[in-house]
């Protein structure tokens, strides 16, 4: 069964700390890995998306790794602000044949940034 | 604001009442996607829409839910006779290339 697993499940962390989240995914065939960031009661908004031959995205204080040998994830945040504090969720896409991208989601790690 | 609205934002009825929801994406976008997301879990999918053709339907999808897209342009989600079950966000995602998925910010179900 194709999965996506998160840890931690939570996390707190204080205001200009870092913090690195994790995700281990099984999904196969694999087409690309997404970072997502979604405040609480919002759609999901996309920060990075990373194909399999590549090894490393950034958007401005995100950096998203892959491994996709050992198929693991990270997403590195710096320098953190109050306004991420929010759900991270990583989502793998498995491609189908019609030629679209089906996603499979983490349950997210919910990040609490306090002053 | 990505874009992709989605009506009601806020929706609560009673079990065994239908209930249907609309989803507007981004004008251009020609593939629409339906996701279910309950509290603390990540959203799964429910169905895929390319222009108004129903390419994938996910087995959450059971038969009291029904999905169309007549025109190719905007999709509804109906749901018969909920259960509190169905309690959950809606979640409607819309692109135009294959890697992309804009998402709407959802409608919140509360089954009574």
């Amino acid at each position: 069964k194709n999965q996506v697993e998160q840890s931690p499940q939570s996390l707190i962390i204080l205001e200009g700390k870092n913090c690195t989240l994790q995700c281990n995914y099984t999904v196969s065939p694999f087409s690309n890995l997404r970072w997502y960031k979604q405040d609480t009661g919002r759609g999901p908004v996309s920060l990075t998306i990373m194909t399999f031959s590549e090894n490393t995205k950034s958007n401005g204080r995100y950096t998203a790794t892959l491994d996709a040998d050992t198929k693991q994830s990270s997403l590195h945040i710096t320098a953190s602000q109050l306004s991420d504090s929010a759900s991270y969720i990583c989502v793998v896409s498995e491609m189908f044949s019609g030629g679209y991208n089906k996603l499979i989601f983490g349950a997210g790690t919910r990040l609490a940034v306090h002053p | 604001d990505t874009g992709v609205s989605q009506d009601p934002r806020h929706k609560i009825t009673k079990r065994g009442q239908n209930v249907t929801f609309r989803c507007d994406p981004i004008s251009e976008h020609n593939r629409l996607y339906w996701y279910r997301q309950t509290l603390g879990q990540g959203p799964e999918f429910l169905t895929y829409f390319q222009n108004e053709a129903q390419l994938e339907k996910s087995r959450l999808l059971s038969d009291r839910f029904s999905a169309e897209r007549p025109k190719g342009s905007f999709s509804t989600l109906e749901i018969q006779r909920t259960e509190q079950g169905d309690s959950a966000m809606y979640l409607c995602a819309s692109g135009g290339l294959v890697n992309e998925q804009f998402f709407g910010p959802g409608t919140r179900l509360t089954v009574l």
